[in-house]
């Protein structure tokens, strides 16, 4: 049982390149989530999906899209990178029960030159 | 590398110690709450949980408290380990929202 999968787990980009993030869990799991981890701030969230199909918009959504297609992938995309989107992204999941736990992933460190 | 513990509280303890971190939260909506550890290098990994109907929960050498009035939670380690060197995050949910906020982490340095 692998969890949740983040891919890549590094990458770097030049400022205005695209790229997308792929999650995906195992579990599932209903809901998932995009975090974006920058130091001194914790997590914060990028966007989330509570189903194959849906997405929202979650703290920091700008310069980021998603998409889930399939139940058991979140994919989070970059269109023209930033440098101030340089961070370290996390994606979680959780069943859809009242008072479950978000499972993580091991995250992706991209950093845009 | 690295850097998520830059500017995070820390908290030093010798081995065999007991450990407490704290954590506030602001919103009184909060039904449900949970404790994260993040060890250098990985994802956030699920602790310990609690319900707001609740105010002490136990798991194995940890246990948290839950005190509503002042909205406050603590984890405490029992017999603090090498292994338990991390940072540690706490996270709230407002009832009926599907998101979590989470708190900016404390740094826990355990040693030898």
């Amino acid at each position: 049982n692998a969890g949740v999968t983040q891919t890549p787990k590094f990458r770097v980009l030049k400022t205005g390149q695209s790229m997308t993030l792929l999650c995906a869990q195992d579990m599932n799991h209903e809901y998932m989530y995009w975090y974006r981890q920058d130091p001194g701030m914790g997590l914060r969230l990028i966007h989330y999906s509570v189903g194959e199909g849906t997405t929202a918009k979650g703290e920091v959504p700008d310069g980021y899209n998603v998409s889930r297609l399939k139940k058991q992938n979140f994919l989070l995309g970059l269109e023209s990178a930033a440098p101030s989107q340089t961070s370290v992204y996390f994606c979680a999941s959780r069943p859809d029960s009242l008072h479950q736990p978000q499972h993580f992933g091991d995250g992706t460190r991209l950093s845009i030159l | 590398g690295e850097s998520v513990g830059l500017h995070l509280p820390t908290l030093s303890v010798q081995e065999g110690d007991n450990s407490i971190i704290n954590c506030a939260y602001s919103n009184s909506a909060s039904d449900y709450f949970i404790w994260y550890k993040q060890e250098s290098g990985k994802g956030p990994q699920f602790i310990i949980d609690i319900r707001s109907n609740m105010d002490k929960r136990q798991g194995q050498r940890v246990t948290v408290l839950l005190n509503k009035t002042v909205k406050h939670l603590s984890l405490q380690i029992a017999a603090t380990q090498p292994g338990d060197s991390a940072v540690y995050f706490c996270a709230d949910r407002a009832a009926g929202y599907s998101t979590l906020t989470f708190g900016k982490g404390t740094m826990l340095l355990v040693s030898p």
